[in-house]
Formats: C-alpha cells, structure tokens, sequence
C-alpha cells in the first residue's frame, strides 16, 4: 500500500534552518511528481512547491521561493524540503503528497503530516 | 497567480440535504481542478480531479462540474461522515493554488 511519511517537525527559531524528509514505499517513486503542501494552525491549505519525477524542475510558491529548496533522492525513495530563514508565518503542519500519474492532475496521496513551528 | 475563490465560506446543513459549493477561478483553466476533503487533524481526502472525475473508492453522492472559470462541487444527500472541510486546487499553471476552503457542519 501507498506510504508517505513525514519526519518529525519541532521548534525552530527565526532565521534559522530545517529540513523535512519524506519517505516513499508502496509505489514506484521515480515516476511520481511530489509537492509539499502546508497548513498553518487554524488556516486553509496552502501549497508550496513541486518536484518533477527526475527532479530536473521544480516550483515553488511566492511566499517560500528563495528561501526552500525541494529535492528527492530516487535511490532512497525521499522527498526533501530544506526551509531556510524560517519566519513565524512559516509555522503549519507540512504535508508531502504524490501526483497522480494520469494526465489529469491532483494529488492522490498524502502524508499524515507534520508540525512545524517557528519561534523564539 | 491564478486566485480561487470558494463560496459560501461554511454552510450548515442536515443529514440528507443536497449541498453545493462554488469554486471561481480568477482566469480560465480548463478543467484542470481538484476537490479535497478535510476532517480535523487529518490529511487532505482526494475526492474528484479533473473537474468532474470522481476518484476511486469515493461515493458517487459526490460529484463535480464546471470547466473555465466556475466550478460546483456538490454532494446529493449529506451523510454524518461527510460533515468536513472541502476544498478546490487549480494545478492549470503554476504557482498552483488552492481555494481558502468551505466548511460544513451539522445544522
């Protein structure tokens, strides 16, 4: 069956740096488009950035371009999300979650998520 | 980027109404919308994808029409587990974006 799970979050202070893995099983992880989409406490869905397949593209959402970095590792069926100068707004629960692979895009699963909190 | 904008807000209903939500996209794209469910402190649930395709494995209570800019996402008789949070995502171009969300309780 389909897995994605997420490390664990915690507290991390302003301006300061932290990476989120995500670890694949149950599909073939090289052929998928991943993302990993937030949610602050509270607040709507919010998505923040895409990975091709082979990793050659990416995108990103406004609020975090320049900042995160995503990345994937194949060989290790691993999302990554490397967060740099966190700010308080950055504080939510992160979300890594598979594309489907037809031509009609959605994200068909998702993690269980985790927590992550910025503050001093 | 490409603004969603969800109506109404949340809405109250009754075991076995009919519900419909509306999903308005600042400029077209096609057909390319998702709808999700949310129930708290769970993951996102992949209800339909390509406008109007119901995913596998989710009763077709639920369905979804709409091409362009204007979306509906609507569920024939509420049942108690459908009481959640639903959302819209465009992946039509990027950044992809989300509505802000429709929450429905129980009237």
């Amino acid at each position: 069956q389909v897995q994605l799970v997420e490390s664990r979050g915690g507290v991390v202070q302003p301006g300061r740096s932290l990476r989120l893995s995500c670890a694949a099983s149950g599909f073939t992880f090289r052929t998928y488009v991943m993302h990993w989409v937030r949610q602050a406490p509270g607040k709507g869905l919010e998505w923040v950035a895409l990975i091709s397949f082979d990793g050659n593209n990416k995108y990103y959402a406004d609020s975090v371009k320049g900042r995160f970095t995503i990345s994937r590792d194949n060989s290790k069926n691993t999302l990554y999300l490397q967060m740099d100068s966190l700010r308080t707004e950055d504080t939510a629960v992160y979300y890594c979650a598979r594309e489907t692979i037809v031509a009609a895009r959605a994200h068909d699963f998702w993690g269980q998520g985790t927590l992550v909190t910025v503050s001093s | 980027a490409i603004q969603l904008t969800q109506s109404p807000s949340s809405l109250s209903a009754s075991v076995g109404d009919r519900v419909t939500i509306t999903c308005r996209a600042s400029q077209g794209i096609s057909s390319a919308l998702a709808w999700y469910q949310q129930k708290p402190g769970r993951a996102p649930k992949l209800l339909i994808y390509h406008a109007s395709i119901l995913e596998n494995g989710v009763p077709s209570r639920f369905s979804g029409s709409g091409s362009g800019t204007d979306f509906t996402l609507s569920i024939s008789r509420l049942q108690p587990e459908d009481f959640a949070t639903y959302y819209c995502q465009q992946f039509n171009s990027y950044p992809v974006t989300f509505g802000g969300g429709t929450k429905v309780d129980i009237k």
